[in-house]
């Protein structure tokens, strides 16, 4: 079936260090991704999408490019800031409901 | 996106009381929603898929009797946790499906602690 695999936290960074965080996944068809952040205490806010093969889902300073060659959506940002600190779970969507990545959690010092 | 909006955010009962979240729909006629349950450092762990006017599908594991959802209309799905107990204790989250291959829109989650 599918399935999503994401880098293992935590990953501590200093302000403004650049930020990647890797997901690979395994799918049947032509999935869509997604990357979404979750805020202690609070449910998860889609960051950024991609539904095709080398579509580039941007937002907030994050990017992540659909790669089928290597079934990849890396994470990027290149110069985090402390609110950056949170949860992030890659995932996918093709014929079954959403799957999931473990999540990692970011998180940021001044 | 929808925007969707889940109630309560948090509560904390005895054990042996039942306890209803819901999940709204603002602006997205839903026919699909889904609940999840996330446990503390954990990822999310899709309980059931809520079908307006039909019955949930549940996943595997999950007590269809202790979880019961109701998707009466385009707009509200709600769980139920019957009988509640220590072990029901957790973060659950609701979303809402806006397409085939499109984002699900979550709620912002209702952490339940039961005593």
């Amino acid at each position: 079936g599918d399935s999503v695999t994401q880098m293992e936290g935590p990953v501590t960074l200093s302000e403004e260090a650049f930020l990647t965080i890797n997901c690979t996944y395994t799918a049947t068809g032509y999935p869509s991704l997604f990357w979404y952040v979750q805020y202690p205490g609070e449910g998860l806010q889609l960051l950024l999408k991609a539904t095709k093969a080398d579509d580039k889902g941007s937002n907030k300073g994050f990017e992540a490019t659909y790669r089928k060659e290597t079934t990849s959506f890396h994470l990027e940002k290149g110069s985090v800031q402390v609110s950056d600190s949170a949860v992030y779970f890659c995932a996918l969507s093709g014929n079954t409901p959403l799957v999931f990545g473990k999540g990692t959690r970011l998180s940021v010092i001044a | 996106g929808a925007v969707v909006s889940q109630h309560p955010s948090w509560v904390i009962c005895k054990s042996g009381t039942s306890v209803k979240i819901e999940c709204r729909s603002l602006d997205f006629q839903a026919t699909t929603m889904f609940w999840y349950r996330q446990f503390p450092k954990q990822s999310l762990m899709l309980m059931a898929t809520s079908n307006e006017g039909s019955k949930a599908t549940y996943e595997q594991g999950v007590e269809k009797d202790k979880f019961l959802i109701n998707h009466a209309s385009l707009t509200l799905s709600t769980l139920t946790v019957t009988s509640a107990h220590p072990e029901d204790s957790s973060f659950y989250i609701c979303s809402v499906e806006t397409g085939i291959n499109q984002p699900q829109h979550f709620g912002d989650g209702t952490r339940l602690s039961i005593l």
